[in-house]
């Protein structure tokens, strides 16, 4: 997973607006997803975005799409303690077209 | 609709010992999929399969076996576990290549 990389850590205020970035490497990758996982869970599909997008949004959720510049990034409106998780990208690459995962990003919501 | 369902949650295993993590989906997805998650280093792929009777390997497959002989059931095997092999790992699957992935809720393993 390291040739998708994220920041490791990242704190907010409650009601602030959080954003988490993300860089890929495969040009060709046709979906890229940001994935959710709670402590002691799975991960959950929060949302994706076709590579032929710039933008989707989804209720308290932007995803921003660069192609350019291979760049992905996922801003949470109105931050919620609830949104305290890790936050996983992932591309779909390769011939099988399998994820590849970036690092996770903790999202701290400090009160 | 169960999903994917891991088994066991947790075990503990001593160096050298054999065993069998289990995975199943009822969803009659063809791909499915194993990942291992460490800190810091997100969740690297183990091993993959497109079909029943298809396996392949992934970025870290050493170590590890695995078998489809059918489309439910994908279980991944430790042949002679080593303490670098402790860590979480979770099953994934999906329809088609470009779909979602669904994952189970993970198997978190130690090896003393």
């Amino acid at each position: 997973g390291e040739d998708v990389e994220q920041s490791l850590f990242l704190s907010v205020r409650e009601g602030d607006s959080s954003v988490i970035n993300c860089t890929y490497t495969d040009s060709s990758s046709t979906y890229l997803y940001w994935y959710k996982q709670e402590p002691g869970a799975g991960l959950q599909l929060l949302t994706y975005i076709f590579s032929n997008m710039d933008m989707k949004q989804d209720q308290r959720l932007t995803v921003l799409l660069n192609k350019k510049d291979k760049h992905l990034s996922l801003r949470i409106a109105d931050t919620q303690t609830g949104d305290s998780a890790i936050y996983f990208c992932a591309e779909r690459r390769g011939s099988a077209r399998q994820l590849t995962f970036g690092s996770g990003t903790q999202l701290t919501v400090l009160p | 609709n169960a999903g994917v369902t891991q088994t066991p949650k947790f075990q503990v295993l001593k160096t050298g010992q054999s065993m069998t993590l289990q995975c199943a989906q009822d969803m009659n997805h063809e791909y499915m999929s194993w990942y291992r998650q460490d800190p810091g280093m997100g969740l690297r792929l183990i091993h993959y399969s497109v079909g029943a009777g298809i396996t392949d390997q992934g970025e870290v497959p050493n170590g590890y076996n695995v078998s489809r002989s059918t489309t439910e059931d994908f279980p991944l095997r430790l042949l002679s576990a080593a303490p670098s092999q402790t860590s979480v790992y979770f099953c994934a699957s999906s329809r088609a290549r470009n779909t979602e992935a669904f994952f189970g809720q993970g198997t978190r393993l130690t090896v003393v």
